[in-house]
């Protein structure tokens, strides 16, 4: 049980261009989704929680002009990356609570080139 | 607020030896507190989770964690390392709302 997954897996784009990801609880519903970032070698980094029916609350520093999450749904929730630069490639892990622990997705690598 | 140190960020044993990964939280609140597991370019895998009940907490791939609260300690252990061991380790405290993460430790698994 408890199994979250994401897509898509890798996605290269241009620059400029706007991406979206998908982070699903597949056998659970969660009314409280995470989205972390991840450079390489380093710990996960918060970028924003997603409340279901609800405005995301984001951390500080993260843009949320840029990063636009939606929760529309129990199970879905998604990120979209818009104006994608270089900088904003990275590693994305996104989690769905389940009471009290946090199960995450697969990741999705971002690649703007 | 939270906190997670996680002592040693590269551990290397022989196959077959024990495992053991230090994690010391600091917390305002009885803590809930992680062990997660992360493969190349994966998501993570929760191993196990301490969260006010038994002090001596088993998890998954024969993994275990020992909640001391007087030492501030929840260190992950193993008798016997595995080559399928080899990851990133990471140490959490909070719960169903933010996570704070320990700055992982790369454990390698030799022969």
């Amino acid at each position: 049980g408890a199994v979250v997954s994401q897509h898509p897996s890798r996605v290269i784009c241009k620059s400029g261009t706007s991406v979206k990801i998908e982070c699903r609880s597949l056998d659970f519903q969660a009314t409280t989704m995470f989205w972390y970032r991840q450079f390489p070698k380093q710990s996960l980094m918060l970028m924003a929680t997603s409340n279901e029916g609800s405005k995301a609350t984001y951390e500080q520093g993260v843009e949320k002009d840029k990063f636009l999450i939606n929760h529309a749904s129990l199970t879905l929730s998604t990120l979209t990356v818009t104006s994608a630069h270089p900088e904003d490639s990275s590693f994305y892990i996104c989690s769905a609570r389940d009471r009290d622990t946090q199960y995450f997705g697969p990741g999705t690598r971002l690649t703007v080139l | 607020a939270q906190s997670v140190t996680q002592l040693g960020s590269h551990v290397s044993v022989s196959e077959g030896a024990l495992v053991l990964l230090r994690c010391n939280y600091s917390s305002s609140v009885p803590p809930y507190l992680f062990w997660y597991v992360q493969y190349p370019n994966q998501g993570l895998q929760l191993l196990l989770k301490y969260t006010s009940a038994a002090t001596l907490v088993k998890g998954i791939n024969g993994f275990e964690a020992e909640f001391k609260k007087s030492e501030t300690s929840f260190h992950l252990t193993k008798p016997s390392a595995h080559m399928s061991d080899a990851a990133e380790y990471f140490c959490a405290v909070g719960g169903g709302n933010k996570l704070t993460f320990g700055t992982g430790t790369q454990l390698k698994v030799e022969l």
